[in-house]
């Protein structure tokens, strides 16, 4: 059982926004960590997209749009991936990710996003 | 450029064991972690454990302890998996990816291409 929640799918339609999101548990605090995101298309690996830790401190993937960005709500204990202006292309599964120091890494339980 | 190689598919049986290899190449192969992740069949990413390439240290995740050992050579840019007692529910997609670690955050930024391991009697 993913120790982040992810819900299981998401809709939009071409040049909308999809905004991902990725719940802790509350006993991790999302503002203590970084939070990546992957990308997963059929048959292939996952594809790093970014991290987001504060508007101060995020980065993007080599080679990832603009439109892909990262950002926390603290209220909901919660990373949240934006993709602003859909594209067909986008259609995949997004995992999140947290990376605790001398701890295993946790993965979300993915994202099936469908580009309507 | 860098890649990540994978060897092929696998068929075992219960009980059995498996070990994959990932050829790196286009970079230094000491000089970057691996991580191996795996993929059951429609489900999600699950971290397997690390291997330090240069000094052989590894750290595998709980559910795996006594199971699962990684390990190298250095001589040919390869990492090996090797997933012991198999059992059905062992039956996905293992990844190995690279870890690299800027200054504020670490990620895996390339991945083999995955081999699908099937248990199956």
């Amino acid at each position: 059982q993913p120790v982040l929640t992810q819900p299981p799918s998401s809709s939009a339609s071409p040049g909308e926004s999809a905004r991902l999101t990725c719940t802790l548990p509350s006993d991790i605090n999302v503002g203590s960590y970084n939070i990546y995101w992957y990308q997963q298309k059929p048959g292939s690996p996952p594809r790093y997209l970014l991290y987001y830790y504060s508007d101060s401190d995020k980065g993007q993937g080599s080679g990832v749009p603009s439109r892909f960005s990262g950002s926390k709500d603290a209220s909901a204990n919660t990373g949240i991936l934006l993709i602003s202006g859909l594209q067909s292309e986008d259609e995949a599964d997004y995992y999140c990710m947290i990376w605790p120091s001398n701890a295993p890494r946790v993965f979300g339980g993915g994202t099936k996003l469908t580009v309507l | 450029q860098v890649q990540l190689v994978q060897s092929g598919a696998e068929v075992k049986k219960p009980g059995a064991s498996v070990k994959v290899s990932c050829k790196a190449s286009g970079y230094t192969f000491t000089s970057y972690d691996i991580n191996w992740v795996r993929q059951a069949t429609g489900q999600g990413l699950e971290w397997m454990g690390w291997m330090n390439p240069n000094s052989g240290n590894t750290g595998y995740a709980q559910k795996f302890q006594g199971r699962v050992t990684m390990t190298r050579n250095t001589s040919i840019s390869t990492a090996y998996m090797e997933l012991s007692s198999l059992r059905s529910e062992d039956t996905a997609v293992y990844y190995c990816a690279r870890v690299r670690e800027d200054l504020m955050a670490t990620m895996y930024d390339y991945w083999g291409q995955g081999t699908l391991v099937t248990v199956s009697s």
